[in-house]
């Protein structure tokens, strides 16, 4: 069965630290994976998409790894903001899809001054 | 560019009432997608549109819920008779096309059912 799996649920972290959020999935044949940031009452934004052959992908402050061989993927927060919080979704792409995303039940993040 | 633009961002309705949801895509995005959230998970799709024709709808409950895209541009989903579980977060996004583009989101109808 394909799913995604992202931990921890939630996490507080104090304004300026680091933090790292962690995606597993099970799909198979794999096309692509994207980390996604969702502000409370917004759509989600995307950060990152990565295919299986780029195994690090930088937004800004926002670092994406990619192992296809484990089948793992983190997300890489540095110098956090306040307005880093929000959740963050990963999400996988199966091979060969029109388009049909698989969605992690996502990480909450609480940056606190 | 504008981004995509859902209406109403608030619905309240009673169940067995019906509902329609508006979505108006970015300009020149040849994929429209409509999901549904519920509170604490991630999004599940329920239907994708390449231009005016249906490409995915295996999830949408089509014995209450319809949806269509006239003219491959803007888009409707309807929910008719509403259920207690339909309260939701839905969500229309959009891409340039299907295959590895990021999918721009609107910010979502919440809908709630009394």
């Amino acid at each position: 069965k394909n799913q995604v799996e992202q931990s921890p649920q939630s996490l507080i972290i104090l304004e300026g630290k680091n933090c790292t959020l962690q995606c597993n999935y099970t799909v198979s044949p794999f096309s692509n994976l994207r980390w996604y940031k969702q502000d409370t009452g917004r759509g989600p934004v995307s950060l990152t998409i990565m295919t299986f052959s780029e195994n690090t992908k930088s937004n800004g402050r926002y670092t994406a790894t990619l192992d296809a061989d484990t089948k793992q993927s983190s997300l890489h927060i540095t110098a956090s903001q306040l307005s880093d919080s929000a959740s963050y979704i990963c999400v996988v792409s199966p091979g060969g899809s029109q388009g049909n995303l698989i969605f992690g039940k996502g990480t909450k993040l609480s940056v606190k001054p | 560019e504008a981004g995509v633009a859902q209406s109403p961002r608030y619905k309240i309705i009673e169940k067995r009432q019906s509902v329609a949801f508006w979505c108006n895509p970015i300009s020149g995005h040849a994929t429209l997608y409509w999901y549904q959230q519920i509170l604490g998970q991630g999004p599940k799709l329920l239907i994708q549109f390449q231009n005016n024709g249906v490409v995915d709808d295996s999830q949408l409950p089509k014995d209450r819920f319809s949806a269509e895209r006239l003219k491959g541009v803007d888009s409707t989903l309807k929910i008719q008779p509403a259920k207690l579980e339909d309260s939701a977060v839905y969500l229309c996004a959009s891409s340039l096309k299907a295959v590895n583009q990021p999918q721009h989101f609107g910010d979502g109808t919440r809908l709630s059912i009394l």
